[in-house]
């Protein structure tokens, strides 16, 4: 049974660029989050998608937006990429709307 | 929020001694908190939850306990492994508000000497 997958697990962007990350839950989940983490420090909360529908958001810009799929698979996409967002992006997906707490092992953004 | 930037707080315990990894929580509304286990390039690992109704969780190898009254909790780790060299998160959330988001501490780096 596989666990929280993210592609890809690394790349390399230029500011103001714009790149899409991918996340396919563990099976029998339906909610997927995302989390932003810098070097040495804690996970960020973005937003949270359930039922195709972003029902929480974090402290974020719009230029971070994503989507779900009705396989409940979701994309984060941010656009005009800051050095600033090179962190490590992570997802994390759950049953219900209220937790998701299995995490991928992330997606590791450079912004140059 | 908080931020440690580069320098997390280190542990540093020898194999086979006990661990013990504190964070203090920020939300008194959290009811359910969970402690986390990050290796380097890794993604955080599930370790051990707790819900509010409860001051202490058993699991194999480690005890999670919680001080509602000034919001702390700890994680103690037996018979520490050079395995369990990793940082430490904890994590809580608030279930009755909807809240879906976790919100994580500032971590501690446990450094395991063989």
């Amino acid at each position: 049974d596989a666990g929280v997958t993210q592609s890809p697990t690394h790349l390399i962007k230029t500011r103001g660029q714009q790149v899409t990350l991918r996340c396919s839950p563990k099976s029998g989940h339906d909610t997927v989050s995302w989390y932003q983490q810098a070097l040495g420090q804690g996970p960020q909360f973005i937003f949270q998608y359930y039922e195709e529908e972003e029902r929480q958001r974090g402290n974020f810009p719009d230029r971070f937006s994503g989507h779900q799929f009705p396989n409940y698979s979701s994309e984060l996409n941010v656009n005009a990429l800051l050095l600033g967002d090179s962190a490590l992006y992570l997802c994390a997906s759950g049953r219900g709307a209220n937790y998701g707490y299995t995490f991928g092992s992330g997606t590791r953004l450079t912004v140059v | 929020g908080e931020s440690v930037g580069l320098h997390l707080p280190t542990l540093s315990v020898q194999e086979g001694d006990n661990s013990i990894i504190n964070c203090a929580y920020s939300n008194s509304a959290s009811d359910y908190f969970i402690w986390y286990k990050q290796e380097s390039g890794k993604g955080p690992q599930f370790i051990i939850d707790i819900r509010s109704n409860m001051d202490k969780r058993q699991g194999q190898r480690v005890t999670v306990l919680l001080n509602k009254t000034v919001k702390h909790l700890s994680l103690q780790i037996a018979a520490t492994q050079p395995g369990d060299s990793a940082v430490y998160f904890c994590a809580e959330l608030a279930t009755s508000r909807s809240q879906g988001n976790l919100i994580f501490g500032k971590g501690t780096k446990l450094s395991v000497k063989p």
